[in-house]
């Protein structure tokens, strides 16, 4: 069974500083693939990045990056230059190859402060 | 715009009543999904479908049904035999080779 582990219930940043949020995972598969979602106050969950097992570049989409380390099985997500519209609650999630769905974790809630 | 609703944004249900929530998207996403947040946890998969006509028990279907009679809709009963329905439902869809989830913006459902 796959295994998303998110070890930071909670993190503060100052604004215009970068924040790293850790992410490890557990799976028997050789090919899979790693998200991050943001879910602000509102509840609606927006897609961040995706970086796939076999990808040999790190995932970059503005100012969010995936620090991927397959041999330590970590996905790290990294936002430089934090914002006040950063606070929110992110998840990291992991492909099922069978069930063609998403396994999430428990999520890390980040107040980026003024 | 594309996208995916879900209705209504909050409802409520009495001891022992059926409640429906509705999930609609005009993505042509062969692939829908319901999961359940609680509070302060992550999300956990309820039922999916990866084609019309068909649909799979998730991680905690218990005390949950759903229907796919058409690709555009996805509903999900939340039965009386659930006896701790008070979560936020996400409904999500999928398709063709992109791998990410699309989301809607949510239920929150409540016991009165």
């Amino acid at each position: 069974a796959q295994k998303i582990t998110q070890t930071q219930p909670g993190m503060f940043v100052q604004e215009k500083e970068a924040v790293t949020l850790d992410c490890t995972y557990d799976t028997s598969d050789q090919s899979y693939g790693l998200f991050w979602y943001k879910q602000p106050s509102s509840g609606e969950m927006i897609f961040l990045i995706y970086q796939g097992s076999y990808d040999e570049q790190n995932a970059t989409e503005g100012r969010y990056s995936l620090n991927f380390q397959k041999a330590r099985k970590s996905a790290n997500l990294v936002i430089s230059a934090s914002q006040l519209g950063d606070s929110a609650m992110y998840f990291c999630a992991m492909r099922d190859t069978g069930r063609r769905a998403l396994t999430f974790g428990s999520g890390t809630r980040l107040q980026v402060q003024p | 715009d594309g996208g995916i609703t879900q209705s209504p944004k909050y409802l409520f249900r009495k001891e022992g009543q059926n409640v429906t929530l509705s999930c609609e998207q005009n993505l042509n996403h062969d692939a829908m999904y319901w999961y359940r947040q609680d509070p302060g946890q992550g999300l956990r998969l309820i039922y999916y479908s990866q084609i019309v006509n068909d649909f799979q028990k998730g991680d905690i279907a218990e005390g949950y049904s759903v229907s796919r009679e058409k690709k555009e809709s996805f509903p999900l009963t939340v039965t009386s035999a659930q006896k701790n329905p008070t979560a936020f439902y996400l409904c999500a869809s999928k398709g063709g080779l992109n791998e990410k989830l699309f989301f809607g913006s949510g239920t929150q459902l409540s016991v009165l």
